[in-house]
This record gives structure tokens, C-alpha cells and sequence, in this order.
């Protein structure tokens, strides 16, 4: 079975601060992982999507992250943070092809300040 | 492209009422739809999975009685809430793959209150 664990379910930055989500999977299959964003009482918007090829992989609003096999990792980074940029991250995995249902973490929610 | 269309975005219900929130795709055929419950400050949990012309195939815990989900059509697929609690209230999202590798497409959510 997969599983995701999201560390720290609040990360604090400030404007213009390093942001760094922490992302570890399980998974007994090569991995298809993801990264949402979500708005209070919205659905989730895709960031970015691993699938195959390339382990560093950028998304929109200046996001990216890096597939680490050997350390079961998808961490999300983005230079320098906006407020805009606070919201609920969630990271997930599914099997394969993509048709396969998602499994989510917990969620991080990120907290940006002036 | 690749829009899931969600209805109702809020629904407020009496206990013991059923409450229907449909979903559908705008621009692509979504053979398989996925529906979500998300409590609040919680993460998403699946509670079935539907595909266009079959029966749901519901997560372990999940009531299928309770949960009516059909996917008559490669455009809609609807979820109906039967005989709704106060515990039923939920934000409830769809979610489709339009085409292997693209990803997922949620909706915007349903947020339920039974009173």
C-alpha cells in the first residue's frame, strides 16, 4: 500500500523566505507523485507532477521539487515566498499510470507574514 | 482544458434529506471519477471510485447505501448523499484523470451541512 507523511502540518515563513514542504513516500511500485494547492473552501490545484524522467521538476507560481528515490523524498521548494502563496499543500502518489486512485498526506498548512 | 465542473459548490440540508452534488467533465471524457471527503483541517480521504457504466468501487469503511454514486455517462458522474446526518457534513470534491499522465483534475468542492 502507499502512504505519504508530510512533516510539520504548519511551516511559517516570511515574504521573500525560502519555502521548503517536506515530503517522504511509500511506495512499492515506482512512484507517481504530486503536489496540490489548496484555497480555503476550493478544490486542489496541481503545483507540479513527477512521472518519470527528469527528478527535478518545476511547476507553476515559481515552484519545484525534486524526486529523491534513494530517500523517498518529493520535497516542494519555491526561493522566495509571496503572500499569495499561503495556503494547504498537499503532496501525493499514486501507482503507475495515473488512473489510479491518489493517496494524500495530511496536508502542510503554509503561514507567510509580512 | 481538462475542467471538472462541481455543483453545488454549498449545500445546507435537513437531517434525513438526500442531497445529490454532480459532476462533470467539460472537456473530456472522464471514464473514471474519483470522490474525496475532506474534513475540515484534514487531508482528503477516497471514499469510492466510479467508472462510466459500472458500479462504484467503494473504499473499506465507506457505506455504499449512504453514499449513492453513479456514472451513467463519460460526462457526469454523481455522488448523493441518503438520509443525511449532522455527521455527513463534509467538503466533499471530484476528482478525474483526463488522459494517462496528465494528472488530476479536481473540482472546485461541495461543502455539505446537515442540520
Amino acid at each position: 500500500a502507499q502512504s505519504v507523511t508530510q512533516l510539520g502540518s504548519h511551516v511559517s515563513v516570511s515574504e521573500g523566505a525560502l519555502v521548503l514542504l517536506r515530503c517522504n513516500y511509500s511506495s512499492s511500485v515506482p512512484p507517481y507523485l504530486f503536489w496540490y494547492v489548496q484555497y480555503p473552501n476550493q478544490g486542489l490545484q496541481l503545483l507540479l507532477k513527477y512521472t518519470t524522467g527528469a527528478t527535478l521538476v518545476k511547476g507553476i507560481n515559481g515552484f519545484e521539487a525534486e524526486f529523491k528515490k534513494s530517500e523517498t523524498s518529493f520535497h516542494l521548494t519555491k526561493p522566495s515566498a509571496h503572500m499569495s502563496d499561503a495556503a494547504e499543500y498537499f503532496c501525493a502518489v499514486s501507482e503507475g499510470t495515473g488512473f489510479q486512485k491518489l493517496v494524500f498526506g495530511t496536508g502542510t498548512r503554509l503561514l507567510v507574514s509580512p | 482544458g481538462a475542467v471538472v465542473s462541481q455543483h453545488p459548490s454549498r449545500v445546507i440540508c435537513k437531517s434525513g434529506t438526500s442531497v445529490k452534488i454532480e459532476c462533470r467533465s467539460l472537456d473530456f471524457q472522464a471514464t473514471t471519477m474519483f470522490w474525496y471527503r475532506q474534513f475540515p483541517k484534514q487531508s482528503l480521504m477516497l471514499m469510492a471510485t466510479s467508472n462510466e457504466g459500472s458500479k462504484a468501487t467503494y473504499e473499506q469503511g465507506v457505506e455504499k447505501d449512504k453514499f449513492l454514486i453513479n456514472h451513467a455517462s463519460l460526462t457526469l458522474s454523481t455522488l448523493t448523499v441518503t438520509s443525511a446526518h449532522p455527521e455527513d457534513s463534509s467538503f466533499y470534491i471530484c476528482s478525474s484523470c483526463p488522459r494517462e499522465n496528465y494528472g488530476y483534475t479536481f473540482g472546485s468542492g461541495t461543502r455539505l451541512t446537515v442540520v
